[in-house]
């Protein structure tokens, strides 16, 4: 079963804004991962946040984590049409013997226009 | 270069035929992962291996079979007992995974149809 939702759906942006997407998911984790895949491509991996941590960044992105409201942002600053592409939130559950297993949710269709 | 290849990038079958996809890393990794993707969905979880000769089923894994005889192998066989085989396939790895899993490198992908 999926563990995340993401929000929205789709999103579309003029280059140079900034792009906010978001995820909730429902049970405990170790840690949460951002990926990204290009259409028709294997994912990629963005940024990995643990429970202990609430915000990270790596380059243009930025990476929250609230554990109390179960939920993740990823925001994008000064997106380019580079940008364009499909981006998931995956977990890693708490506890269990399922090392390694993550969870994904179903992603964000992100479109950003020259 | 170091990285996850899948073979072959699409693949078209009959209805009633087993097939094998194939998956190899190079990356030394323990773990790997095999993933269904379905238009417009995330990715579900098939089988995955933490160290040779052995495997679990994910969240999905009936109709399909698998088996690790060498760390950098890890294929993946869609059985005829799979409903709805065609979709897009997706293989990872990870280090030793832990409680505190480390992120995973995903192969370009196979996309199977079944006719």
């Amino acid at each position: 079963s999926q563990q995340g939702e993401e929000d929205p759906q789709a999103l579309s942006i003029q280059e140079g804004e900034n792009a906010t997407m978001n995820c909730s998911y429902k049970t405990s984790i170790n840690n949460l991962q951002w990926y990204r895949q290009n259409s028709g491509r294997g994912l990629v991996h963005l940024i990995l946040i643990r429970s202990n941590e609430r915000e990270k960044h790596s380059g243009r992105l930025r990476v929250t984590l609230d554990t109390s409201k179960k939920s993740s942002s990823l925001l994008i600053t000064a997106s380019r049409a580079a940008d364009t592409a499909s981006y998931f939130c995956a977990t890693v559950n708490a506890g269990g013997t399922s090392y390694g297993k993550l969870t994904f949710g179903q992603g964000t269709i992100l479109t950003v226009h020259p | 270069d170091g990285g996850i290849t899948q073979s072959p990038k699409y693949l078209f079958r009959k209805e009633g035929q087993n097939v094998t996809l194939s998956c190899e890393q190079n990356l030394n990794h323990d773990a790997m992962y095999w993933y269904r993707q379905d238009p417009g969905q995330g990715l579900r979880l098939i089988y995955y291996s933490q160290i040779v000769n052995d495997f679990q089923k994910g969240d999905i894994a009936e109709g399909y079979s698998v088996s690790r005889e060498k760390k950098e192998s890890f294929p993946l066989t869609v059985t005829s007992a799979q409903k709805n085989p065609t979709a897009f396939y997706l293989c990872a790895s990870s280090i030793l995974p832990g409680p505190d899993a480390y992120e995973q490198y995903f192969g370009p992908g196979t996309r199977l149809t079944v006719t």
